[in-house]
């Protein structure tokens, strides 16, 4: 019963370094997201998918990629990566259809914590 | 503006005693949705309760219940006869149905729960 998995648990990378987290979902759900986290802030959506093939920005999305190649699968980019994308990342899932279905729980990865030197 | 409000960034208490964490949202929709999410030392998120703007009626499950007052844009969370293991940062959520193209949540900063033993 995986529910939503995410790989690396841990990284760390170098000022200007490129990484992509991984986010893979068996619930079959159609909508995906990619949030950030950081002391005092609460969760920020970076960028979010609504279906294969799709991928919409968030609230912070600059410097950040994604690719929703596959339905189960959320792939989130870091091109160059810089100090202050030093975070906490979660993925998360829920059921959607037609872009409608607010009332439906997200349901997390267990995270993925980023260090940028 | 920040669409939801957790102002209790820290609160401590003594195992036993009863502790509330406040919720209050800002929304201009009639149908809304709201979400408690709990967060351990462990650092997943688990999903705990939705609400949606119709139903006012208080929920309770075990030791938690949950306030609901539209009149005062509140969600607020109780915990009765608190343990241990309900230290965890606990996060409110808001999901409108107006324009929400794909489940996106607006989340609060978190209250940051300790029971002393």
């Amino acid at each position: 019963n995986a529910g939503v998995t995410q790989t690396p648990k841990f990284r760390v990378l170098k000022t200007g370094q490129s990484m992509t987290l991984l986010c893979a979902q068996d619930m079959n759900h159609e909508y995906m997201y990619w949030y950030r986290q950081d002391p005092g802030m609460g969760l920020r959506l970076i960028h979010y998918s609504v279906g294969e093939g799709t991928t919409a920005k968030g609230e912070v999305p600059d410097g950040y990629n994604v690719s929703r190649l596959k339905k189960q699968n959320f792939l989130l980019g870091l091109e160059s990566a810089a100090p202050s994308q030093t975070s906490v990342y979660f993925c998360a899932s829920s059921y959607g259809r037609d872009r409608e279905f607010v009332d439906q729980p997200q349901h997390f990865g267990d995270g993925t914590r980023l260090s940028i030197l | 503006a920040q669409k939801v409000t957790q102002a209790q960034t820290e609160i401590s208490v003594v195992e036993k005693e009863d502790v509330t964490l406040d919720c209050v949202y800002e929304t201009r929709d009639t149908t809304y949705y709201l979400f408690w999410y709990k967060q351990p030392p462990s650092g997943e998120l688990v999903f705990l309760i939705r609400r949606n703007s119709f139903d006012e009626q208080n929920e309770i499950s075990g030791r938690y219940s949950w306030n609901f007052q539209k009149s005062t844009s509140s969600f607020n969370f109780t915990i009765t006869a608190s343990q241990v293991v309900d230290s965890a940062v606990y996060f409110c959520a808001l999901s409108e149905a107006a324009g929400n193209t794909g489940n996106q949540f607006y989340f609060g900063t978190g209250t940051s729960l300790t029971v002393i033993p």
